[in-house]
């Protein structure tokens, strides 16, 4: 097991194309999160999974921004009409199980032009 | 709200100081904290966890202490090394998610 793996590692869009990234847990891992982490602050988070069930979103998540989670394994954040405020990294995460150790991917750096 | 303050914002020291990183959070109601580094561009690699019923962890060369009543965590890096060169995140769990600082940047210089 290599870790959390997240794809791609780089994207660069213009504004008001759609993205989407994707990440693989450890396996095992029930839980997902994905956070969004801006230049010189700390993650911030956006939505997290319950095996295939996503029990929480942020006010962050527009409704420009879905993920999913099917069957529980690997999951996508899709972002539509993007904008220059969406250039971030983001990060998704994944735990045991609640209030356990979380381990992050290194990141999708998306760069809106 | 839950709000968490790292202190100092960033710290240059010379290799084999040993020092203390800060953090602060406003409610107490904590499940447990997270230490986390960040290498610049790249992800987070997790460094301890405290739970909240537990006063320290240490691994290596890092210690990390939780006192919930103060709402502060500090961690301690012994014997620095220009390898420990990053961004020191904390992060408090939160119910079903953790709340991050804005990290300390750390130099450790030859």
């Amino acid at each position: 097991d290599t870790g959390v793996s997240q794809n791609p590692r780089h994207k660069i869009t213009k504004r008001g194309q759609n993205v989407t990234f994707r990440c693989d847990p450890i396996s095992e891992h029930n839980r997902l999160y994905w956070y969004r982490q801006t230049l010189g602050q700390g993650p911030e988070f956006l939505t997290y999974f319950q095996n295939e069930a996503q029990l929480e979103k942020s006010r962050l998540l527009s409704d420009r921004f879905s993920a999913e989670r099917p069957k529980g394994s690997f999951s996508t954040l899709e972002i539509q009409r993007t904008e220059q405020g969406d250039s971030a990294m983001y990060l998704c995460a994944s735990s045991v199980a609640r209030n356990t150790e979380a381990f992050f991917g290194q990141g999708t750096r998306l760069t809106v032009v | 709200k839950q709000e968490v303050t790292q202190i100092p914002a960033a710290l240059s020291v010379p290799e084999g100081e040993n020092l203390v990183l800060n953090c602060s959070f406003t409610d107490s109601a904590i499940y447990n904290l997270q230490w986390f580094r960040q290498d610049p561009g790249k992800g987070l690699t997790s460094l301890l966890l405290i739970q909240s019923s537990q006063r320290e962890q240490t691994s290596g060369r890092l210690n990390a202490s939780l006192d919930k009543s103060s709402g502060r965590s500090t961690l301690y890096i012994a014997a620095s090394q220009p390898g420990d060169s990053a961004t020191y995140l904390c992060a408090v769990g939160n119910t079903d998610k953790l709340i991050f600082g804005t990290g300390t940047r750390l130099q450790v210089f030859p």
